[in-house]
C-alpha cells in the first residue's frame, strides 16, 4: 500500500499569512495527488487534482505543486473561511486510494 | 446539479447488518464511479469501497468480505451493505463522484479525484 505522510499535523497563522501544507507519498506516484479542504461538520471539498490543477470554484489563492514523492499545497494569503483541516490524497493505487493524515489550520 | 445523498446510517449492535444509500435526482451515479469513504471520530478519511460503470466492485482490506456496494439504476442509487459490523467501523460514511480530471499522456492514464460530495451518514456500532 501506498501511505501518504502530511506535515505538519496542525498549524496556526493569522489572516494575510503565506501558508504551505506537505504531503509525502512512501512511493513514486507522478503527479496523481489531489488535496481537499474540511470543515468541522461538513464532507470534504476538493480543490486541487493532480497535484497543480484549480478544482472549478476554487479561489485561486490556493495552489499545488509536486510530482514524484513529494507535494505541497500553498495558499498565499489566508482568509478567515480558510481555516480547516487538509488533507492529501493519492490516486496513483486506483482504486486502493489512500489519504494523508490531515492538517488542522488554525487561527492564531 | 448533482448533490449526493446519503442515508440509512444509525446505531446498530456489534455483528448486526446495515444498508447506507447514496442517491442523486440527477441520476449521475449511474453514469460515474461512485466511491464510499469514511471517517471514524475525530479522525481522517479512509477509502471504503467504490463500484466503476458496471458492476465491478473494489474494497478496502478492512472491510473486504463484510461490505457490498451495489447500484440500482432504476433508483440511481447505489448501496453499502455492512454485514458483520464491529466497534471500529464507527465513522461518519460519505459517498462521492470518482471523476476523471486529467489525463496523463505520457502514461496513458486518467487521473481520478473525488469531486462531489455527500453530507454523509452516521454509523455507530456499539452494544
Amino acid at each position: 500500500d501506498i501511505q501518504m505522510a502530511q506535515s505538519p499535523s496542525s498549524l496556526s497563522a493569522s489572516v494575510g499569512d503565506r501558508v504551505t501544507i506537505t504531503c509525502r507519498a512512501s512511493q513514486n506516484i507522478r503527479n496523481f495527488l489531489n488535496w481537499y479542504q474540511q470543515k468541522p461538520g461538513e464532507a470534504p471539498k476538493l480543490l486541487i487534482y493532480a497535484a497543480s490543477s484549480l478544482q472549478s470554484g476554487v479561489p485561486s489563492r490556493f495552489s499545488g505543486s509536486g510530482s514524484g514523492t513529494d507535494f505541497t499545497l500553498t495558499i498565499s494569503s489566508l482568509q478567515p473561511e480558510d481555516f480547516a483541516t487538509y488533507f492529501c490524497q493519492q490516486s496513483y493505487s486506483r482504486p486502493s486510494y489512500t489519504f494523508g493524515q490531515g492538517t488542522k489550520l488554525e487561527i492564531k | 446539479e448533482v448533490q449526493l445523498v446519503e442515508s440509512g446510517g444509525h446505531l446498530v449492535q456489534p455483528g448486526g447488518s446495515l444498508r447506507l444509500s447514496c442517491t442523486d435526482s440527477t441520476f449521475s451515479v449511474n453514469n460515474n464511479y461512485v466511491t464510499w469513504v469514511r471517517q471514524a471520530p475525530g479522525k481522517g478519511l479512509e477509502w471504503v469501497s467504490i463500484i466503476y460503470l458496471g458492476i465491478t466492485t473494489y474494497s478496502a482490506d478492512s472491510v473486504k468480505g463484510r461490505f457490498t456496494v451495489s447500484r440500482d439504476k432504476s433508483k440511481s442509487t447505489v448501496f453499502l451493505q455492512m454485514n458483520s459490523l464491529k466497534a471500529e467501523d464507527t465513522a461518519v460514511y460519505y459517498c462521492a463522484r470518482d471523476m476523471d480530471l486529467h489525463y496523463d499522456s505520457s502514461i496513458g492514464r486518467y487521473n481520478y479525484a473525488m469531486d462531489v460530495w455527500g453530507r454523509g451518514t452516521a454509523v455507530t456500532v456499539s452494544s
